[in-house]
């Protein structure tokens, strides 16, 4: 059973272009979630998701960060206009529920991303 | 808001226990984890413990939890070189959003 995918592992994008990171949910999985962690810090929660709908988007930024989940396909995590201070690992996590709650989340490997 | 907080370093021999601690600040917290992450790696989950839990063991790995004290700690049994990494406490109130501490970079005397 795969684990949770990312992709890419590691983003290069100069400042003022567009960030588009992806994340495939470990099989029989429907809820994502977004973290992100810069350098030397723990992983801060950006946005949780179901597929189509946004849950819980209390940790993302107002401006240039949006979050989907398709129906088909991997959830996308779009950053515009990236700055230099967008220069992180972004997680993504997934999890099942069990009566209604989620306990375990598991995480993909991480999108590193550099801007330049 | 919430506040978990974790000592940065810690330092064992071989062989050893470590224990990593770690507190938190949100009364509501039902579940609480502990992660691990290898250099360039995502977190791998360790263990949890509900809230109503005192503790729990796993094979070397045993959680201690305070919850009049807001404290939780991991206790690694016989240390081995391959538990260097970066330990992370994290809570939930069940709200499906978990916050972390900053993490414990545990590094293992050979």
């Amino acid at each position: 059973n795969a684990g949770v995918m990312q992709n890419p592992r590691h983003l290069v994008r100069r400042r003022g272009q567009e960030a588009r990171l992806r994340c495939s949910p470990m099989k029989g999985h429907s809820h994502v979630y977004w973290y992100r962690q810069l350098p030397e810090e723990g992983l801060k929660f950006m946005v949780y998701l179901q597929k189509e709908n946004i849950i819980d988007e209390s940790g993302m930024p107002k401006e240039r960060f949006s979050a989907e989940f398709p129906k088909e396909g991997p959830s996308i995590l779009r950053i515009q206009q990236v700055v230099r201070g967008d220069s992180a690992a972004y997680f993504c996590a997934s999890s099942s529920t069990v009566g209604g709650v989620s306990y375990e989340q598991y995480f993909g490997p991480g999108t590193r991303l550099t801007v330049t | 808001g919430e506040d978990v907080e974790q000592s940065l370093f810690l330092s064992v021999r071989e062989g050893d226990s470590s224990v990593i601690n770690c507190t938190y600040t949100d009364s509501s917290s039902t579940y609480l984890y502990w992660y691990k992450q290898e250099p360039g790696a995502g977190l791998q989950l360790l263990t949890y413990i509900f809230s109503n839990m005192d503790m729990k063991q796993d094979q070397r790995l045993t959680v201690l939890l305070n919850k009049k004290d807001k404290h939780l700690s991991l206790r690694i049994a016989d240390t081995q070189t391959g538990d260097s990494a970066i330990y992370f406490c994290a809570e939930s109130s069940g709200a499906n959003n978990l916050f972390f501490g900053t993490g414990t970079r545990l590094t293992v005397i050979p």
